[in-house]
């Protein structure tokens, strides 16, 4: 059984488009990570959420935590090709001295 | 700054053979992890190291996985004998964990790739 959840497991889209992201659990976590792996390379760290309801931007991604800290979405506004990549999210159970635990990630390809 | 740095990037080898992987994790952090990553998966934690103490190596198959982290810088993760299904990429990540302070940010590393034929 995966822990983490996430949604859709692959997305194709234009440039241009709007997409969200999800990543689901019946666990609540103290915090929820989201990063971004291009092929090749490791996950880089995009943002940490710890607050129920929590909202954060990075330019055109808005991440959200639920309000019972069991879930978030990432959305990405006028997706560009340089968004392609996976999108993990990752989250503790705990306090961070827990181990993290990874999702299976959603594969984005954005198509000039 | 240097990144995290992993060495070989890439290692096919035949079942049965031993291998061995390095990090040099980035000055300074004091935690350091050893990640297995098979296709189409997220990262699976395999060991976790608290400066020279592995604090968490629980996922860490035992009977052929062996790492050290010797003066609490760098670390090999070894694996011997390799088996097909250990076919994946193996990632290390480091961070600075301060009491208190919460989700610590990891580092990856570039990973190594390892083919078992």
């Amino acid at each position: 059984t995966q822990l983490l959840e996430q949604s859709p497991q692959f997305l194709s889209i234009q440039e241009g488009e709007n997409l969200t992201v999800y990543c689901n659990s019946s666990s609540v976590f103290s915090s929820l990570q989201w990063y971004r792996q291009e092929p090749g390379e490791g996950p880089v760290l995009l943002v940490t959420v710890v607050t129920g309801g929590e909202v954060k931007k990075l330019k055109r991604l808005t991440f959200q935590f639920g309000d019972a800290r069991k879930d978030s979405s990432l959305h990405i506004t006028a997706a560009q090709p340089g968004d392609t990549g996976l999108y993990l999210c990752a989250a503790f159970l705990n306090s961070g001295n827990t181990p993290l635990v990874f999702g299976k990630g959603t594969r984005l390809s954005v198509i000039a | 700054e240097a990144g995290v740095v992993q060495s070989p990037r890439y290692k096919i080898i035949e079942k049965k053979q031993p291998v061995a992987f390095w990090c040099n994790p980035i000055s300074g952090h004091n935690t350091l992890y050893w990640y297995r990553q098979n296709l189409g998966q997220g990262p699976e934690l395999l060991i976790r190291y608290e400066n020279e103490e592995a604090v968490d190596d629980s996922q860490l198959p035992k009977d052929r996985f062996s790492a050290e982290r010797l003066k609490g810088v760098d670390s090999t993760l070894k694996i011997q004998p390799a088996e097909l299904g250990d076919s994946a990429v193996y990632l290390c990540a480091s961070s600075f964990a301060r009491f208190g302070a919460g989700a610590p940010e990891q580092y990856f590393g570039p990973g190594t790739r390892l083919t078992v034929t």
